[in-house]
């Protein structure tokens, strides 16, 4: 089955500086990416995804990467603010699997005002 | 969209009592998904639904767990009898299920204590 790790498991940053997750997957056959924000007491909240068909996306300050050769895929925000403070997953998901998601591990990221 | 709604938010109870978490998922997705989250784990899928039928219950940790999904907008996840390394937050996730994306939505979690 599909294995996703993720780096780091903590991220300290200062306000304004940017932020950089990095996750890699093992079935060469997945083919959806999302990533989640869960903050403090609430459920993981979708923010941006990313299929197999592009390399890149981005939404104001947030953009992911994904190289399929590498089989790996990265969250970049920019202009970090405090409230982007969260534990951050990725994902990967085959769609020959169902819609079962296997997420990563989560990066805590802080962000120092 | 009132999204996934799971109940109780909170449970805290003894062990050997048995618990029961419910989910109302976003109406017209015709997935539903149970994960459980722990510090030493992280997020785990233990069982998911495709039009109210069980698909895969392979992460369903042991015979003490158990969901039902008697209809398109109602789940429950029973524990019975609860054990306390059963504590955790139970997630209920919902997708559309279209071929074109897999975007799942998760409820609040139901944050389980068992003592």
């Amino acid at each position: 089955g599909e294995n996703v790790e993720q780096h780091p498991s903590t991220l300290s940053v200062q306000e304004g500086d940017s932020a950089v997750i990095k996750c890699t997957y093992s079935d060469s056959a997945s083919n959806y990416f999302p990533w989640y924000k869960q903050e403090l007491g609430k459920g993981p909240q979708l923010i941006i995804d990313i299929r197999s068909n592009v390399g890149e996306k981005k939404d104001q300050r947030i953009a992911v990467t994904l190289n399929k050769t590498a089989k790996h895929f990265s969250l970049h925000i920019t202009e970090t603010q405090p409230e982007d403070s969260a534990v951050y997953f990725c994902a990967a998901s085959n769609r020959n699997a169902g819609n079962m998601l296997t997420f990563g591990g989560g990066t805590r990221l802080m962000v120092k005002p | 969209d009132a999204g996934v709604i799971q109940s109780p938010r909170h449970e805290v109870t003894e062990m050997g009592q048995e618990v029961t978490l419910r989910c109302k998922p976003i109406s017209g997705h015709d997935y539903l998904f149970w994960y459980r989250q722990t510090m030493m784990r992280g997020l785990e899928l233990l069982i998911y639904f495709n039009n109210n039928v069980p698909i895969d219950d392979s992460g369903m940790p042991e015979d003490r767990f158990s969901a039902k999904m008697p209809n398109a907008s109602f789940s429950t996840l029973k524990i019975q009898p609860s054990e306390p390394r059963d504590s955790a937050v139970y997630f209920c996730a919902s997708s559309p299920g279209h071929l074109s994306g897999n975007t799942i939505y998760f409820g609040e979690g139901s944050w389980l204590t068992v003592v």
